[in-house]
């Protein structure tokens, strides 16, 4: 079980908005650190998304973006696109676990 | 640009030791930590530690002390993982992750398969 909480799958249809919650506690998300955001495609390493709650690394398109409010962050993805079907994760930092992932999300382009 | 290679997939029989390297280029090597994470098959994504890159003092995450260990070869810019006593449960894709500034892993090496069978 993991420290931070995703739902295990969500899915759109092409074009549509889409969002993905990650659920943590006082101890992470909670006590003010940062959430980072990673989708991994079959077959390939992870790669960073969002980092710092709601920052795109160089070259991420602007249809990802990232917020975070309480013990909650949350990964929006408008103007879905096939090439977006893939696993996500959002990672943070916990207080005494140190670094934490979420179990992960399957995002289906419908 | 940055870049972290991993070294190839191993084969390994229970009780037998394996080590996975991951060389650093296109930074300075010293200025990030390395972290590492662990991906059984069809799971999620489990953080195993980390090696403070100036000093080489390694913290191990939640269930990887004991048989892991993390060092360093500075000078060749390689971090290094290795897995002693071997178990079926070790067989996963072990990833290095170049540590930012806000604790998020901003580059990642491939992915080294390692796979425990008698």
């Amino acid at each position: 079980q993991s420290v931070l909480t995703q739902p295990p799958s969500v899915s759109g249809a092409p074009g549509q908005r889409v969002t993905i919650s990650c659920t943590g506690s006082s101890s992470n998300i909670g006590a003010g650190y940062d959430v980072h955001w990673y989708h991994q495609l079959p077959g390939t390493a992870p790669k960073l998304l969002i980092y710092g709650n709601s920052n795109r690394p160089s070259g991420v398109p602007d249809r990802f973006s990232g917020s975070k409010s309480g013990t909650s962050a949350s990964l929006a993805i408008t103007g879905l696109q096939a090439e977006d079907e893939a696993d996500y994760y959002c990672q943070s930092y916990d207080s005494t676990l140190r670094k934490v992932f979420g179990g992960g999300t399957k995002l289906t382009v419908l | 640009q940055v870049q972290l290679v991993q070294s190839g997939s191993e084969l390994r029989k229970p009780g037998a030791s394996v080590k996975v390297s991951c060389k650093a280029s296109g930074y300075t090597f010293t200025r990030n930590a390395m972290n590492w994470v662990r991906q059984a098959p069809g799971q999620g994504l489990e953080w195993m530690g980390w090696i403070n890159t100036n000093t080489g003092k390694p913290t191990y995450g939640q269930g990887f002390t004991g048989r892991f260990v993390f060092s360093l070869d500075s000078p060749v810019r390689t971090a290094y993982l290795q897995i002693s006593s071997l178990k079926a449960e070790d067989t996963a894709v072990y990833y290095c992750a170049r540590e930012g500034g806000s604790y998020e892993f901003d580059y990642w090496g491939q992915g080294t398969l390692v796979t425990v069978s008698s």
